[in-house]
């Protein structure tokens, strides 16, 4: 069983367009996390929604908006895509730490998005 | 904002040697996290070391963490080629923002 499962794997678009990418997690967990990795391998921490509510909105363009319908799901849906949006999407989720910060994140493994 | 400095970027070794990584970070952290991440996957969490912790063993992985120097290191003892991967350092910042740094790119030789 997959943990944390995002689809697609694969995205090839054109500039302008509209694309969403999904991410759910049979964890059990409260918090899931967007992430992006660039071509430098950075991480960039996007989302983060605790029970289905935002807890944390980085300095993202307002074309990116996540969703979270319910607390396994967490999808990203990005208007009118550039070409600086090629990256790597990941999803992960976490139990949470209390008191001692974030626990362990599990990821899924990935969505590669290129825009042309 | 908080951010891991990892040294070296890149790392290549003989099969068999051991390989040591290292993270620097800025400001106080609730814990810090060792993952690894293969050629297009997702991250693997490897290790987490509280604050108030000094060493942490997980098989042939010891990660230290000096809160002194706000210095953390990752050893990997006896590496194997399948330990070829990319080894990043997170830390918490706020209740609930793990926050990457840059990654050791490790290649191990056989």
């Amino acid at each position: 069983d997959t943990a944390v499962s995002q689809t697609p794997k694969y995205l090839v678009t054109q500039m302008g367009n509209d694309k969403s990418i999904k991410c759910e997690q049979n964890l059990g967990h409260d918090t899931m996390y967007w992430y992006k990795q660039d071509s430098k391998k950075f991480l960039k921490i996007m989302f983060s929604y605790n029970n289905k509510e935002l807890i944390i909105n980085e300095t993202v363009p307002n074309r990116f908006s996540p969703k979270s319908p319910d607390k396994a799901h967490l999808n990203l849906h990005i208007n009118s895509l550039e070409l600086g949006d090629s990256a790597v999407y990941f999803c992960a989720s976490s139990q949470g730490f209390r008191g001692s910060g974030t626990g362990e994140l599990f990821f899924g493994e990935g969505s590669r998005l290129t825009v042309l | 904002s908080q951010q891991g400095e990892e040294d070296p970027q890149a790392l290549s070794i003989q099969e068999g040697e051991n390989a040591t990584m290292n993270c620097s970070y800025k400001t106080s952290i609730n814990n810090l996290q060792w993952y690894r991440q293969n050629s297009g996957r997702g991250l693997v969490h490897l290790i987490l070391i509280r604050s108030n912790e000094r060493e942490k063993h997980s098989g042939r992985l010891r990660v230290t963490l000096d809160t002194s120097k706000k210095n953390s290191s990752l050893l990997i003892t006896a590496s194997r080629a399948a330990d070829t991967a990319s080894y990043f350092c997170a830390m918490t910042q706020g209740a609930q923002k793990l926050v990457f740094g840059q990654g050791t790119r490790l290649t191990i030789n056989p």
